[in-house]
């Protein structure tokens, strides 16, 4: 099974509508992170969490915001979906005492 | 500004032709540098993390080292299963969470 888990996998929604995106882990990670990719630009950092109950806006967090429900699981949530924000969605898990991130497998999302 | 660039965009080789993607990047003192593998449709995987000038990490046919101002990922004698795109990203030093990533080097390798 994999260590990080995202759902939904793809997803196609309508401007306006509100969407949540889900990332589980079985790592034991304290830190998760979101992030998206668009072609081009590389990845970039959304929001992070360092526990349940610390979280933090990245370089771009306009029209997003996040929930740690638990250790294991953080939601990503466009509240007023726009075409803009189509692109690759990854979540990101990391141990606090090590550098390296783990990436879960992405949801392709798309907005028209 | 934090800033990481990996050049080439996009590299064609034939099987067994080893080459080497650069990373060159400049930072407010670096606590890593990273090198992922990213294939169509997935999620980044990890390879190797480097933490100073000098380092050397070595996995099957790849190959990462890291100086003051780059990093290189050598690929020697590759085949077509190394196809993916290699992505670079950095830490800086005073953040400790943000990873700057390159745009990453696409390679593809023919049989």
């Amino acid at each position: 099974d994999a260590d990080v888990t995202q759902t939904p996998r793809n997803r196609i929604t309508k401007t306006g509508k509100r969407i949540m995106l889900e990332c589980s882990q079985t790592k034991g990670h304290d830190r998760m992170y979101w992030y998206r990719q668009d072609p081009g630009l590389g990845l970039r950092l959304i929001y992070y969490s360092f526990d349940v109950k610390d979280i933090n806006k990245g370089e771009i967090s306009d029209g997003y915001s996040v929930s740690r429900q638990a250790q294991a699981k953080f939601s990503l949530s466009l509240e007023s979906a726009i075409p803009n924000q189509t692109a690759l969605y990854f979540c990101a898990t990391r141990k606090t005492d090590e550098e390296t991130q783990y990436f879960g497998p992405g949801t392709r999302l798309l907005v028209l | 500004e934090d800033q990481v660039t990996q050049s080439p965009e996009a590299l064609r080789l034939q099987e067994g032709e080893s080459s080497s993607l650069n990373c060159s990047y400049t930072v407010s003192g670096l606590r890593g540098l990273f090198w992922y593998r990213q294939d169509p449709g997935k999620g980044p995987e990890f390879l190797f993390t480097l933490y100073s000038a000098g380092e050397e990490k070595e996995k099957e046919r790849l190959k990462a080292t890291l100086t003051k101002k780059e990093s290189f990922l050598h690929i020697t004698a590759p085949k077509p299963e190394d196809s993916a795109t290699y992505l670079c990203a950095v830490q800086a030093s005073g953040a400790t969470n943000k990873l700057i990533f390159g745009t990453g080097t696409l390679l593809a390798v023919q049989p």
